[in-house]
């Protein structure tokens, strides 16, 4: 049950675009479509922006989007506002039956 | 409004036990899957357990396992995890959240605001 690795920090200027990329192994985001990423504000609670890899739950913006490839999971923000300014954690399912969450990200919009 | 609301939380001595409850509504609870994820102060998450709508599947982290035991009673919408053999390293803020569906591979949707366990002598 390793976490999944991700970048301590990314950044980008409003109107850019970022990604902020998951890496587990072929046990957990390489063998399932089940990876989801979450945003987290300070002293809130985590809230869901993309499931099963690349579905957005109603009410997400269109400018957060994922993706996968092989044992690598990203999750892209587009035309980069203010209010994206968080952390942000993925999370996959494994073949232990359990869940592993990403150290997390802290994205700055410069 | 889907609500998960934790309670239970406070200042234990290590080696001491504590149990926590969550108290679901907005939703059929006996339809999902529902999980317990930790945050230590200043860290990131950290997945706890998981129980499968009907229990007939649960899950530990390596961390918990052992010590640790979830349960849920549908009747009154509410799930639970026993805390036993309790150590510093599990003061944190502790998250009751939903699953997407009833087995264990949907992942969390909800998210309650948590309760706080702190483990000190």
């Amino acid at each position: 049950q390793s976490a999944l690795t991700q970048p301590a920090s990314v950044s980008g200027s409003p109107g850019q675009s970022i990604t902020i990329s998951c890496t587990g192994t072929s046990s957990d985001v390489g063998r399932y479509s089940f990876v989801s990423w979450y945003q987290q504000y300070p002293d809130k609670a985590p809230k869901v922006m993309i499931y099963d890899v690349s579905a957005r739950p109603s009410g997400v913006s269109d400018r957060f989007s994922g993706s996968k490839s092989g044992n690598t999971a990203s999750l892209t923000i587009s035309s980069l506002q203010a209010e994206d300014e968080a952390d942000y954690y993925c999370s996959s399912y494994s073949t232990s039956g359990t869940w592993v969450f990403g150290g997390g990200t802290k994205l700055t919009v410069l | 409004e889907v609500q998960l609301v934790e309670s239970g939380g406070g200042l234990v001595q290590p080696g001491r036990s504590l149990r926590l409850s969550c108290a679901a509504s907005g939703f059929n609870f006996d339809d999902y899957a529902m999980h317990w994820v930790r945050q230590a102060p200043g860290k990131g998450l950290e997945w706890v357990s998981l129980i499968t709508w009907n229990s007939d599947k649960i899950a530990y982290a390596d961390s918990v396992k052992g010590r640790f035991t979830i349960s849920r009673d549908n009747a009154k919408n509410s799930l639970y995890v026993q805390m036993n053999s309790l150590k510093t390293e599990d003061t944190a803020l502790y998250y009751c959240a939903k699953g997407g569906g009833p087995y264990d591979y949907y992942g969390i949707d909800v998210w309650g605001q948590g309760t706080t366990v702190t483990v000190s002598s």
